[in-house]
This record gives C-alpha cells, structure tokens and sequence, in this order.
C-alpha cells in the first residue's frame, strides 16, 4: 500500500539557518503530494503542494519538488525563522490521504 | 467561512462512559474524515466519509462510530470510552478533483482525556 517515510526529528536551527526536511514517498499511479504543517496548539494546515512530476511547490519561503525519479518530495527554506517552529507532515494522495508521522522543527533565536 | 469547526474542545471523560464528537464544514466539501494524534504515532484514520450518508473505515476505527447524516456534519461516537482513546482528534474536509484528493482542512482539535 501507500506509505510515506519522513526523517524523525525533532530538527533543531539556529535562525536564518538552512532547512531540509527529507520526504519519501510509496505508492502506484502518480499521487498528488502534500506538506502541512501543524503550529503548537493548533490543526494542520496546508503549507504547499505538488500534483504532478518535476511540479515544485512553494509557499512563505518554503519549497518542495516532486521528484519520480527517486520518490521524494523534500521540504527545503533557504532561511528559517523561529515562528517556523511548528510540526511538518509529509502527505500524499491520490484518494485517501497517507501522512508522515510528523517531523518537529525547533529553531533558536 | 468558518471552514471546519469541532465541538467540544476539551473533554475529561470516565471509562465507560460515551460521548460525541461534532465536526461542521461550511465549504461544501464531500469527503470528510477523522483522525486521532498521538504522540510519536503521526495522524492516524479511524473513519471517513465520502459524501452524505456514507461511511467506511479508516486505520484505527475499533471503539467508535460515526454517521454522516448531513453533507456538512460528521460525528465521532465513542459508546464506551477507554484510556487508550485519550487521545487529540482531529476532523478535517476536502474536495475530490477529477477523483483525486485536494487539499484538506482541518478543525482545531478536541483534547480527550479518559480516565
């Protein structure tokens, strides 16, 4: 069946640091593939999405590719912030939904 | 919009006892679903639903139910709560594109604690 595999964390930064937070990805057929991410307190909301191949999503500086080739959809920003330390979810379609369990992001002014 | 509302938001409940959780869209969505999040265990399914009427099971669905009698409204049933149900749940809506899964919306949670 689907599955989704994202690095356990928690991920700790200093500010302005570089973010990668690593996503792969099983499935038959070509899923949409999701991030969430989920603030202390708080649902999970949508962070950005790709539907297709090659798609790159992008949202509030932060960015994913969909890549076939290797079944991965990494989360990357080129400088974080501490009001991004929250919970990522990696997620993939194409019918029922197949989250990650999560990936937890603390960054240190 | 309102988007996806849950009530209550906080419960304390004794085994045995039942409850039921409310989950309201205002977004016309067809499919809706319930979660529950526990820590180190990720988002986990216990039943969905893809239009009014209907329901199937998810991951996790031993120990409650659900009904779906109106397109806006799915309700999570515990009829007799356990400790291991204490647990965040989660509801959360979307649309279907061309039969594939759109984003989800998800409702603020309702905390559940059995004693």
């Amino acid at each position: 069946g689907d599955s989704v595999t994202q690095m356990e964390g928690p991920v700790t930064l200093s500010e302005e640091a570089f973010l990668t937070i690593n996503c792969t990805y099983t499935a038959t057929g070509y899923p949409s593939l999701f991030w969430y991410v989920q603030y202390p307190g708080e649902g999970l909301q949508l962070l950005l999405k790709a539907t297709k191949a090659d798609d790159k999503g992008s949202n509030k500086g932060f960015e994913a590719t969909y890549r076939k080739e290797t079944t991965s959809f990494h989360l990357e920003k080129g400088s974080v912030q501490v009001s991004d330390s929250a919970v990522y979810f990696c997620a993939l379609g194409p019918y029922i939904p197949t989250f990650g369990r999560g990936t937890s992001l603390i960054v240190h002014p | 919009n309102a988007g996806v509302t849950q009530t209550p938001k906080f419960r304390v409940l004794k085994t045995g006892q039942s409850m039921t959780l409310l989950c309201a869209q205002d977004m016309n969505h067809e499919y809706m679903y319930w979660y529950r999040q526990d820590p180190g265990m990720g988002l986990r399914l216990i039943h969905y639903s893809v239009g009014e009427g209907t329901t199937a099971k998810g991951e996790v669905p031993d120990g409650y139910n659900v009904s779906r009698l109106k397109k806006q409204n799915f309700l999570l049933g515990l009829e007799s709560a356990a400790p291991s149900q204490t647990s965040v749940y989660f509801c959360a809506s979307s649309y279907q594109t061309s039969g594939y899964t759109d984003t989800q919306y998800f409702g603020p949670g309702t905390r559940l604690t059995v004693l």
